[in-house]
């Protein structure tokens, strides 16, 4: 099972909009509605942002939104703060009823 | 509140094992599909498998079949994760994670804080 597919790097200002891809195929991200992210600060354990593709866990601020189309999922993040400087990765249910990882995205916050 | 606390730091020689544990609070242990995951140092999160705590059934990614055994003690609530073989790249970061669902095929919502697992000779 290949890794999805993420941007290495994306940038915005404070109070701009950013869009993280992830793509997979028809076999995960296409097939399911089990796609999810997570934002990984240096040294932390990851932390659950979206999951079943656009719903927010309590707690997750609602600048962060997710949506899909295909085979491509998409994490949102609207008026940037220096707070969402991280990592971000998706994840997908597979047709082998595993889970497979996103590449990673680092988010940096000009 | 929920949480999942995991061993401390191993240090092991290439061709040994190691076996890391995961002790769950807060929740009915046997409710929830409980999953693996690693990260080598500076890299990205890699899905290991996942292990149902009520009865013990387990599924691996193919690239750990063979090598990786998952299991639990509901008597403690503790996972364990068994690795073998180990060679270099096996040193990672891994993280036990609970999945959000009471059926398999949601998201990991309640993370381990991590044990590093270091093999060098």
């Amino acid at each position: 099972q290949s890794a999805l597919t993420q941007p290495a790097s994306v940038s915005g200002s404070p109070g701009q909009s950013i869009t993280i891809s992830c793509t997979g195929t028809r076999s995960d991200v296409g097939g399911y509605s089990y796609v999810s992210w997570y934002q990984q600060h240096p040294g932390k354990a990851p932390k659950l942002m979206i999951y079943e593709v656009s719903n927010r866990p309590s707690g997750v601020s609602n600048r962060f939104s997710g949506s899909k189309s295909g085979n491509t999922a998409s994490l949102s993040i609207s008026g940037l703060q220096a707070e969402d400087e991280a990592d971000y990765y998706c994840s997908s249910y597979t047709r082998d009823s595993t889970y497979v990882f996103g590449t990673g995205t680092k988010v940096t916050v000009l | 509140q929920v949480q999942l606390v995991q061993s401390g730091a191993e240090v092991k020689k290439p061709g040994a094992s190691v076996k890391v544990s995961c002790k769950a609070s807060g929740y009915t242990f046997t409710s929830y599909y409980m999953h693996w995951v690693r990260q080598a140092p500076g890299q990205g999160l890699e899905w290991m498998g996942i292990i149902n705590p009520s009865g013990g059934s387990t599924t691996y990614a193919q690239k750990f079949q063979g090598r990786v055994t998952m299991t639990r003690d509901t008597s403690t609530s503790t996972l364990y994760m068994q690795l073998s073989s180990l060679r270099s790249e096996d040193t990672a970061v891994y993280y036990c994670a609970r999945d959000r669902s009471v059926t398999k095929g949601d998201a990991f919502d309640i993370w381990g804080q991590g044990t590093m697992v270091i093999v060098s000779s």
